[in-house]
């Protein structure tokens, strides 16, 4: 079992919908981070959150500790959202990757 | 600030040859990640460093992989006797301090292919 689960791996919306990936960890965390790897591969960092919620723009992201468990939203997705979403925790001085969600917006 | 800055950008090599990655960190950032992905595979951590020190070169392959990130210049990630399976995609990271709860900022990679 992997110690980063995300769901679902694929995802296609049209544009204008509300989206949610999920992703689920095994192990203790301080923080969570979730990633954005464009089509093109270039990959930028969006949020890092130990608790609660965090808001950037369109982008929400929650996490529960307790339950081991975060959530990326996206409201009102744009073509441009389209993109790799990857969940990352640390582990010792490392991280570890969750296998990614692909988003697709079509217009 | 120019943010990280991986080089080349695309890289051939033919099997047998090495094949030399460079990083540079942002500007006052001195630790470094490698980060190894697959086609069709999640990011999996290879190397970290700090300035002339190795700290966890846990996820690197004990033969052919080496990495270094000397006191002045780029992080370099070098690949001995290439083989096909080392194609791949080599993102490097940077941080200021290192602690796991500290964002990390990606390079754009550098996309390895053997032939």
């Amino acid at each position: 079992k992997n110690e980063v689960e995300q769901s679902p791996q694929n995802l296609t919306a049209q544009e204008g919908e509300f989206i949610t990936i999920n992703c689920s960890y095994s192990v203790g965390i301080s923080a969570l981070h979730w990633l954005q790897q464009h089509p093109g591969g270039g990959i930028v960092s969006l949020f890092m959150l130990s608790s609660g919620k965090k808001k950037h723009g369109r982008l929400i992201a929650t996490i529960n500790i307790q339950e081991k468990h975060s959530s990326l939203h996206i409201t009102a997705s744009h073509p441009r959202d389209s993109a790799v979403y990857i969940c990352a925790v640390p582990n010792t001085d490392k991280l570890i990757f969750g296998t990614g969600t692909r988003l697709q917006v079509f217009p | 600030n120019a943010g990280v800055m991986q080089n080349p950008r695309h890289l051939v090599r033919r099997r047998g040859q090495e094949a030399r990655l460079r990083c540079s960190p942002m500007k006052g950032h001195s630790h470094v990640y490698w980060y190894r992905q697959l086609p069709e595979e999640g990011l999996k951590f290879m190397v970290y460093l700090q300035k002339e020190n190795i700290i966890d070169e846990s996820g690197m392959p004990k033969e052919r992989f080496s990495a270094e990130f000397p006191k002045e210049g780029p992080s370099i990630l070098r690949i001995q006797q290439v083989v096909r399976g080392d194609s791949a995609a080599y993102f490097c990271a940077s941080s200021a301090q290192g602690a796991t709860n500290e964002k990390l900022f990606f390079g754009s990679g550098t996309q390895l292919s053997v032939l």
